[in-house]
């Protein structure tokens, strides 16, 4: 079955601190899309990442930084040096084919990160 | 600020009111859509339109009526809704007509309560 697992439901860091957010996939495809959204309290889902499955090169973005590993599924994402600004609900999501071999996105549940100053 | 603007922020109705939400991008998007978003979840995809056409209704009740009247504009109509339809109502856009090709631009949703 396709599947999008965030483990952590919740994480409260102090400013400063780095935080991993963890995300395993799901997925008998075998070419694949996956995504990172943050949410942050006004409501907006804004994209960060789109990573093809071809593709396990690890990426940077200022203080955000992302490690995809097929051998385990799993499409982490790192903020460096977290800020106040960076709390918000994050969430992965994995494309796949359904029933009708049309492409979909698969969320996961999302983790609530508070950076607290 | 997004680019996706979304109105009502806010709406309040009865389950006999007729009202709508309204969604609107300057993008020069060729898709847009709907998602329903409860509390701690995942947005759910409801409507796509491409080339405002309705391309995905993702068997979505009746009481839910989608509508792209141009290029820029997307509504949704709400008609004798229920309590459990109280929920973020985000709208979205991107230049590809599946939500899992690439990147989703959103609004900031308008919170609905049904009554």
């Amino acid at each position: 079955a396709q599947k999008v697992t965030q483990a952590q439901t919740e994480i409260s860091v102090v400013e400063k601190e780095d935080v991993t957010l963890d995300c395993v996939y799901e997925t008998r495809d075998t070419t694949y899309y996956l995504f990172w959204y943050k949410q942050p309290p006004s409501g907006e889902l804004v994209f960060l990442i789109r990573r093809n499955s071809f593709d396990e090169q690890n990426e940077i973005s200022g203080r955000y930084s992302w490690n995809f590993q097929k051998s385990t599924s799993s499409f982490n994402f790192t903020i460096t040096a977290s800020q106040v600004v960076d709390s918000a609900v994050y969430f992965c999501a994995l494309s796949h084919y359904n029933a009708g071999n049309n492409r979909k996105l698969i969320w996961g549940l999302g983790t609530s990160l508070g950076v607290n100053p | 600020d997004t680019e996706v603007t979304q109105t009502p922020k806010h709406l309040v109705m009865g389950m006999t009111n007729k009202k709508s939400l309204k969604c609107e991008q300057h993008m020069g998007h060729r898709a847009m859509y709907w998602y329903k978003q409860k509390a701690k979840k995942p947005p759910e995809l409801m409507f796509v339109y491409s080339y405002e056409k309705l391309s995905i209704n993702e068997s979505v009740p009746s009481r839910f009526s989608p509508e792209c009247p141009n290029s820029s504009l997307l509504n949704l109509h709400l008609h004798a809704l229920q309590p459990e339809d109280s929920a973020l109502y985000l709208c979205a856009s991107s230049p590809y007509e599946r939500e899992s090709t690439g990147e989703l631009f959103f609004g900031e949703g308008s919170r609905l309560t049904v009554l």
